[in-house]
């Protein structure tokens, strides 16, 4: 049962454009939501969180939306760079409960020059 | 957010022997450290929860006696893949969770290679 699903195993963008990756969830009891960027080999590396008590959490090029009635969030990143090319995992948990993550499958993002 | 280290980053071994893999949390007092294997073009799979000073808890389907935890201080954890096989390479990665901010921070991974 997969409770965190990211649908798309890849997406190709443009130099400057907008990269949107999605990410949908089916446990309504998750509370609190983060993306992380990994490259090959190496360990994912914290992005961007939000609360389910919000809708809309930004840092820099990054903006986490979360539709609580979808049960689906989503990060932009715009412009999107060369550098942000990597494997854009989400992550569920449900806060007080030991701080387990439940990981999707991943997007592998290819921003061309 | 918290710097973690593993180590070594990658080994090979033969089938039948054991190996360790340490996580030091450099920065951060770390109660609760995470385990997650992950194969190739896959998701993050956790295989256990680290707890300082007690016995780990173990995802469904991960073998206790095969995947040793133990996180005797608040800046390291292992976990020894005890009589190694084939089957048991892949990317180990550890992470520490900062309950402050609700989030794990994760160490580089460790690649290991049974022969």
């Amino acid at each position: 049962d997969q409770q965190v699903k990211q649908n798309s195993p890849s997406l190709s963008v443009q130099e400057g454009r907008i990269s949107i990756l999605n990410c949908d969830y089916t446990n309504s009891m998750f509370d609190y939501f983060l993306w992380y960027k990994k490259y090959p080999a190496e360990g994912p590396t914290f992005l961007i969180s939000i609360s389910s008590i919000k809708d809309k959490n930004e840092d820099g090029r990054f903006t986490v939306f979360l539709n609580k009635s979808a049960k689906h969030l989503s990060l932009h990143i715009v412009p999107s760079q060369p550098g942000d090319s990597a494997v854009y995992f989400c992550a569920a948990s449900v806060r007080n409960q030991g701080g387990k993550l439940i990981f999707g499958q991943g997007t592998e993002l290819s921003v061309k020059p | 957010g918290a710097v973690v280290s593993q180590h070594p980053s990658r080994v090979i071994c033969k089938s039948g022997t054991s190996v360790k893999i340490e996580c030091r949390s450099l920065d951060f007092q770390a109660t609760t450290m995470f385990w997650y294997r992950q194969f190739p073009k896959k998701s993050l799979m956790l295989m256990a929860t680290s707890n300082e000073g007690s016995k780990a808890t173990y995802e469904q389907g991960v073998e206790k006696d095969k995947f040793l935890i133990n996180h005797a201080s608040l800046t390291l954890s292992t976990l020894t893949v005890t009589s190694a096989h084939p089957e048991d390479s892949s990317f180990y990665i550890c992470s520490v969770l900062d309950r402050g901010h609700e989030t794990q921070y994760f160490g580089p991974g460790t690649r290991l290679l049974v022969l």
